[in-house]
């Protein structure tokens, strides 16, 4: 079973703090997505990283995937409010298109 | 608006009742998924679909049956519900693996 691991569990910053979360395997996965998931709502894909050394940046948050294709990063320059959300990383296989989701990172931004 | 939809939002089930949720996509995608989130535990997948009239199991499918008799149709069925399969039920969709998924906004069910 492949599983991904993600720190930290939970994140409590303030408004214009920056931060970075951390998604790691010990698999090999062929794409790399982070979604952001809000009370009551199902996830939001972010985006998709697909090779190893990756780097995409979405305006304040910068995704990357691990050289090795088995870890990911998100970092978020000064965070605002509106960040505020559940975080989940999710690796593919290829395997019917299936994902492997991790358990998430809860950040909470305050003003 | 275009995207995935789940009904119900809300349920709550005794015991040893039947029950199925809805999930309906309009996106002509061939991928189709049910998830369960629980807390600490995060997504996990119960049963899947590639394609109009297959299914196959994902890691937690005792308990669970599901149909897609139609392409954009994917029904997950409880047989007789327990208080374990209390959560939060999502299904998604998808073209490919690489596209994303696009999630539908959940069923919040509870089994007394």
């Amino acid at each position: 079973t492949q599983l991904l691991e993600q720190s930290p569990q939970f994140l409590s910053i303030q408004e214009g703090e920056n931060l970075t979360v951390y998604c790691n395997s010990s698999s090999v996965f062929s794409s790399l997505q982070w979604y952001r998931q809000e009370p009551g709502e199902g996830p939001v894909l972010l985006v998709t990283v697909v090779t190893g050394g990756e780097v995409k940046k979405l305006k304040r948050l910068t995704f990357q995937f691990g050289d090795a294709r088995k870890d990911s990063s998100l970092h978020i320059t000064a965070a605002q409010p509106g960040d505020t959300g559940l975080y989940l990383c999710a690796g593919g296989t290829g395997t019917a298109s299936k994902l492997t989701f991790g358990t998430g990172t809860r950040l909470q931004v305050t003003l | 608006n275009a995207g995935v939809t789940q009904t119900p939002k809300f349920r709550v089930l005794k015991t040893g009742q039947s029950m199925t949720l809805l999930c309906a996509q309009d996106m002509n995608h061939e991928y189709m998924y049910w998830y369960r989130q629980d807390p600490g535990m995060g997504l996990r997948l119960i049963h899947y679909s590639v394609g109009e009239g297959t299914t196959a199991k994902g890691e937690v499918p005792d308990g669970y049956n599901v149909s897609r008799l139609k392409k954009q149709n994917f029904l997950l069925g409880l047989e007789s519900a327990a208080p374990s399969q209390t959560s939060v039920y999502f299904c998604a969709s998808s073209r490919d693996s690489t596209y994303g998924y696009t999630f539908g906004s959940g069923t919040r069910l509870t089994v007394v």
